[in-house]
């Protein structure tokens, strides 16, 4: 299985910061990487895909960016509604494997 | 706008199957990757498995001699199957779609709670 490690595991962030979160296979996924946002009770809601493509209705402040093993979210601005967790996850083989998360919450 | 339903017991017991099925609305399972990911609750997610619309099926190793995943695309429905379960089965169950370019699982349904407890 490929390992997926997010970090931080947490973080407070002011409205209005600027936020990065990394994520980092344990093995070369090339593109295949995928970044969700979670709020509590719901379901997942994908973001970003292929690395750095943004999912259609996702806000543009939202923005990924990598390949091979290290990549990286980053939030220009975050919103209050942008206050949730955040998987990445490995696309390129099975088992498809997500990081444990970070929590972003409000300063 | 295609949308995904999870249907089944919330609660199990241990050395029982655990049995959902995900009903697809709004669009067709004749295309993309369906798939089942799991959540214990407070904790991480977990991919589960998928079937591609063509009948190949991919699953967790961890669970692999376990789980069964199959689809019905007359009823536009896939179904997960987990035998032999125990407390540690215990989770939030999601059926979602992924892409097949990418793979990226773009829609979700809402989950459910299953449950294992005698």
């Amino acid at each position: 299985d490929i390992q997926m490690t997010q970090s931080p595991s947490s973080l407070s962030a002011s409205v209005g910061d600027r936020v990065t979160i990394t994520c980092r296979a344990g093995q070369t996924i090339s593109r295949f990487l995928n970044w969700y946002q979670q709020k509590p009770g719901k379901a997942p809601k994908l973001l970003i895909y292929a690395a750095s493509s943004l999912q259609s209705g996702a806000p543009s402040r939202f923005s990924g960016s990598g390949s091979g093993t290290d990549f990286t979210l980053t939030i220009s601005s975050v919103q209050p509604e942008d206050f949730a967790t955040y998987y990445c996850q490995q696309s390129y083989s099975t088992p498809q494997t997500f990081g444990q998360g970070t929590k972003v919450e409000i300063k | 706008q295609v949308q995904l339903q999870e249907s089944g017991a919330g609660l199990v017991k241990p050395s029982e199957t655990l049995s959902l099925t995900c009903t697809v609305s709004g669009g067709s399972t004749s295309s993309y990757y369906w798939t089942w990911i799991r959540q214990p609750p407070g904790k991480g997610l977990e991919w589960i498995g998928n079937i591609h619309y063509s009948g190949n099926t991919n699953y967790n190793p961890s669970l692999k001699s376990r789980v069964t995943i199959s689809l019905d695309t007359s009823k536009n429905q896939f179904s997960l199957n987990l035998t032999s379960v125990t407390a540690a089965d215990t989770a939030l169950y999601y059926c979602a779609r992924a892409g097949n370019s990418w793979y990226a699982i773009g829609v979700w349904g809402q989950g459910t709670m299953v449950t294992v407890s005698s």
